[in-house]
């Protein structure tokens, strides 16, 4: 699975947009981008996930370059309730052999009222 | 629908103890995952659970280990406790085949004195 490489922490105005880079240069062509996030004292949860098209949920927009080497989570409307550990993880969906995701250290989004 | 769910929240052992973490799955879920987090640091993959077998385990020595029950349910056992095993342990379950969507537990707490 690729490396990925994420600030270590970001501050973001409450009800602004927070824009979350990751760095995977070494991205294969069928791995999957991946954001989880994790609020104190809770297990991580599921934000959105894609290849190469930009995804849009009811949580967040993911943004994928052209290359595919780096990609931008946006909270478009971040609340206080948005501060939290964000993971982005590189790999390739149903990767046999290893069902699994590797969560790096990730960025702590701090959300200033 | 309920989560998934762990038991202890906490758990207080002793170094050379062992210690027993319970998960229940997602009602539906066949796989389920446990990951250790030691403070300030990120997630690091422990075992994987799918229909009752082991199918992937990571860098951890053979006195972590665990099983999956025929109703999906799974524990993690750690014996002979050390210092270092102190962590969040979490656990999280998804359906065979999408693995990109974890549900994670909010974990236990285990302190090892």
């Amino acid at each position: 699975d690729a490396k990925t490489t994420q600030p270590t922490s970001m501050d973001c105005a409450e009800g602004r947009a927070a824009n979350l880079p990751c760095n995977h240069s070494t991205i294969s062509g069928n791995e999957y981008v991946y954001w989880y996030r994790q609020i104190h004292s809770q297990g991580p949860q599921y934000i959105i996930h894609g290849l190469k098209n930009n995804e849009t949920n009811e949580m967040a927009s993911l943004i994928i370059t052209e290359d595919r080497k780096s990609s931008t989570l946006i909270l478009p409307h971040a609340t206080l309730r948005d501060t939290a550990v964000y993971y982005c993880i590189v790999r390739v969906a149903f990767k046999a052999g290893a069902n699994n995701l590797f969560f790096g250290t990730g960025t702590r989004l701090t959300v200033i009222p | 629908e309920a989560g998934v769910t762990q038991s202890p929240t906490h758990l207080i052992k002793t170094r050379g103890q062992q210690a027993t973490l319970r998960c229940s799955p997602i009602s539906g879920h066949t796989s389920v995952y446990w990951y250790q987090q030691a403070l300030g640091l990120g997630l690091q993959f422990l075992l994987w659970y799918d229909e009752g077998e082991e199918r992937n385990r990571g860098n951890f020595p053979p006195r972590f280990s665990g099983r999956q029950f025929p109703n999906y349910s799974s524990e993690l056992n750690v014996n002979a406790l050390e210092l270092e095993d102190s962590a969040l342990y979490l656990c999280a379950s998804s359906k065979t085949g999408e693995s990109e969507k974890l549900f994670f537990g909010s974990g236990t707490q285990l302190s090892v004195l």
